[in-house]
């Protein structure tokens, strides 16, 4: 049973506009939160990351939100660009800070 | 130069072959790891090494071996290949020190096995 989960495999968004995507998870003892990117033929790439003990966090134009009690986080993409058109994989590290933990990838696309 | 780089890119094979899989990096990092991707369940752990004499199974090791040769290098092999094991395949390395690292990957190798 997938612990991190992408619910979204797709998402289709015009660029200028947000882009807002979406992770759940099950494992109350994950604490420390990743987002990464992946172009095609390319490995993944880190984004952006969250520990627990906040509720955001932002870099310029990425921002991720934690609601730990619906154990819920989002990426939120302002302006999109179609240069962020790619593959995103939200993350999970437990508490031990040994493995991490994939969701299933959702598929961005911005169109211009 | 690519920081952590995978050797085969692409590679073809028949069931019941053995195959290796190899990664190298120059980040000087002394965590390695072995992913493989499969459409719709992300990234999912294979083998990790903390240093040169540490392995660890990871989520789904069975069919997998690795070698963990040198701090720089990771390989990872598949003694009896079987159609199962067709996946995207990803080194990642992190530094050591604090959990919770940062991870890096290579470009990913694509297995496809007959």
């Amino acid at each position: 049973d997938q612990q991190v989960k992408q619910n979204s495999p797709s998402l289709s968004v015009q660029e200028g506009r947000i882009s807002i995507l979406n992770c759940d998870y099950t494992n109350s003892m994950f604490d420390y939160f990743l987002w990464y990117k992946k172009y095609p033929a390319e490995g993944p790439t880190f984004l952006i990351s969250i520990s627990s003990i906040k509720d955001k966090n932002e870099d310029g134009r990425f921002t991720v939100f934690l609601n730990k009690s619906a154990k819920h986080l989002s990426l939120h993409i302002v302006p999109s660009q179609p240069g962020d058109s790619a593959v995103y994989f939200c993350a999970a590290y437990n508490n031990a800070g040994n493995m991490l933990t994939f969701g299933g990838g959702t598929r961005l696309m911005v169109k211009p | 130069d690519a920081d952590v780089t995978q050797t085969p890119r692409n590679r073809i094979t028949k069931t019941g072959k053995r195959i290796m899989l190899e990664c190298s990096q120059t980040k000087g990092h002394d965590r390695m790891y072995w992913y493989r991707q499969d459409p719709g369940l992300g990234l999912r752990l294979i083998y990790y090494s903390f240093d040169v004499k540490d392995i660890n199974k990871g989520e789904i090791s069975d069919g997998y071996s690795v070698s963990r040769q040198a701090q720089a290098k990771f390989s990872l092999s598949l003694e009896s290949a079987i159609p199962n094991q067709t996946a995207l395949y990803f080194c990642a390395t992190s530094e050591t020190g604090g959990l919770q690292e940062t991870q890096y990957f290579g470009p990913g190798t694509r297995l496809l096995v007959l």
